[in-house]
C-alpha cells in the first residue's frame, strides 16, 4: 500500500474552510484515497473516499490532483465540532482489510 | 439503536479478572473488526470476522479471545491481562470484508490495574 504523509497539526478559524493536505506520491492505479477522522475519545468516522475524480458529500469535498500524488480534504465551513484527528489512507478498494491509520493531522478549529 | 454500539464504555479490571467486551452493529453488515488504540500509537487491527468466521488474527496474544455468534454481535473475552493492555478497544463493521468503508463504535476504555 502507498504511504501517506500528512502535517501533524493545523489550525482553522471557525466558519472558514479547512483544507487538509495528504501526499501519496507512490500511489498505484487501483488504490483509492480514504479519509477518516477521530474526535477525542470516540471511534474513527468515515468521511469520504475517491479514486481520481473529485468527490463531495454532506461532510466534505475531496480534491485529488491529476497525477494522483496528493489530495486535499476540504471542510467548507469548519465548526468547533470538526476538531479531530484526520487520517488519510490509501488502499485498494477491494482487498485485504487492514486499514493503516497512521498518525494523521490534528485539526483544531479556533472560535 | 443505530450504528455500532459497544459496552461497557469504561472498564477497570485487575490482572487476574475475566471480563468481556461487547459490540453490536445495527447496519446489516457482514464483517466486524476489533481494533486496539494505545496512547499516542496508531490504531492496531486485532481480529477480523466475515460472516461469523474469523479471517484475520494479527498476532494477538491468547489472553484476548474473540467470539462472533452472528453477524451482528462481536465479543472480546479478556483474561489475565497486563497493565500494557490498557487502551481504547474499538469495534467496527463494514458491509463486506473487502470494503474499506468501516463504521466504528465509540470504544471501550480499558484500564488494567
Amino acid at each position: 500500500d502507498a504511504k501517506t504523509t500528512q502535517p501533524p497539526s493545523m489550525d482553522c478559524a471557525e466558519g472558514r474552510a479547512a483544507n487538509l493536505p495528504c501526499n501519496h506520491s507512490t500511489i498505484s492505479g487501483n488504490e483509492y484515497v480514504y479519509w477518516y477522522r477521530q474526535i477525542h475519545s470516540q471511534g474513527p468516522q468515515y468521511i469520504i473516499h475517491g479514486l481520481k475524480n473529485n468527490e463531495t458529500n454532506e461532510m466534505a469535498s475531496l480534491i485529488i490532483t491529476e497525477d494522483r500524488k496528493s489530495s486535499t480534504l476540504i471542510l467548507p465551513h469548519a465548526t468547533l465540532r470538526d476538531t479531530a484527528v484526520y487520517y488519510c489512507i490509501v488502499r485498494v478498494a477491494f482487498g485485504a482489510n487492514n486499514l493503516f491509520f497512521g498518525t494523521g493531522t490534528r485539526l483544531t478549529v479556533i472560535p | 439503536e443505530t450504528g455500532v454500539t459497544q459496552t461497557p464504555r469504561h472498564l477497570v479490571m485487575g490482572m487476574t479478572n475475566k471480563k468481556s467486551l461487547k459490540c453490536e452493529q445495527h447496519l446489516g453488515h457482514n464483517a466486524m473488526y476489533w481494533y486496539k488504540q494505545s496512547a499516542k500509537k496508531p490504531l492496531e487491527l486485532m481480529f477480523v470476522y466475515n460472516f461469523k468466521e474469523q479471517t484475520e488474527n494479527n498476532s494477538v496474544p491468547s489472553r484476548f479471545s474473540p467470539e462472533c455468534p452472528n453477524s451482528s454481535h462481536l465479543f472480546l473475552h479478556l483474561h489475565t491481562l497486563q497493565p500494557e493492555d490498557s487502551a481504547l478497544y474499538l469495534c467496527a463493521s463494514s458491509q463486506a470484508v473487502e470494503i474499506h468503508e468501516q463504521y466504528f463504535g465509540p470504544g471501550t476504555r480499558l484500564t488494567v490495574t
